[in-house]
């Protein structure tokens, strides 16, 4: 029941772009895509809704593709303020909520 | 934005001590409140759904009697971590969604800060 991530880890440098994937094995009606920083906690990016459009947060977007019950964390130009851990949460057709296995992102200068 | 409290951020007490952690909802109502679990470099486990006004559900394989959670307002739910041992040492999170703002799963869950917890 919990969506899978991959990468599990990626170091970038500053300005490179980067990918996270989010697949769930069940229906799902939303995906929620958050930021930890080590220690704290997560914090809310977007959320994707079914039929939805593309979400974007300053130079983070993603998409959802309901058939393939996937969606991806699409990061451009990262920047160091990028580095946590990505997590998506996916809501099921049944309102059931899980948290992604987590995607740690490292940016370096 | 959206702000939920929770306190105390560190705990550190002996074997056998009961630990009392609470979540508040500042500026909005949350019917609806849920307590996580996180170990380290893991993701955040769901431990159990705070309803306000009735008993929290429990997710498998969570002990209710060993962590008691009551959800008395609308603001404010409670997790008691009931004579705790080493092995419940953890990060305690907990989250919440505005109840008025539409449907639930369009709602983006806040979290507070976490508490850590460390039982020696």
């Amino acid at each position: 029941q919990q969506p899978v991530q991959s990468p599990q880890a990626v170091i970038l440098r500053e300005g490179e772009d980067a990918v996270i994937n989010c697949s769930s094995s069940k229906a799902l009606y939303s995906v929620h895509w958050y930021r930890q920083k080590h220690g704290e906690a997560p914090v809310f990016l977007m959320i994707l809704l079914k039929g939805g459009e593309q979400m974007r947060h300053e130079k983070i977007s993603a998409s959802f593709n309901e058939k393939k019950q996937q969606s991806s964390l699409y990061l451009t130009a990262s920047q160091l303020s990028y580095s946590g851990t990505y997590f998506c949460g996916t809501v099921d057709t049944g309102n059931q909520f899980y948290f992604g296995t987590g995607t740690s992102l490292t940016v370096i200068p | 934005g959206a702000v939920v409290s929770q306190h105390p951020s560190r705990v550190i007490c002996k074997s056998g001590t009961s630990v009392k952690i609470e979540c508040r909802s500042l500026d909005f109502q949350a019917t609806t409140m849920f307590w996580y679990r996180q170990f380290p470099k893991q993701s955040l486990m769901l431990m159990a759904t705070s309803n306000e006004g009735s008993k929290a559900t429990y997710e498998q394989g969570v002990e209710k009697d060993k962590f008691l959670i009551n959800h008395a307002s609308l603001t404010l739910s409670t997790l008691t971590v009931t004579s705790a041992h080493p092995e419940d040492s953890s990060f305690y999170i907990c989250s919440a969604r505005d109840s008025l703002s539409g449907v639930d799963s369009n709602q983006p869950q806040h979290f507070g800060d976490g508490t850590r917890l460390s039982i020696l």
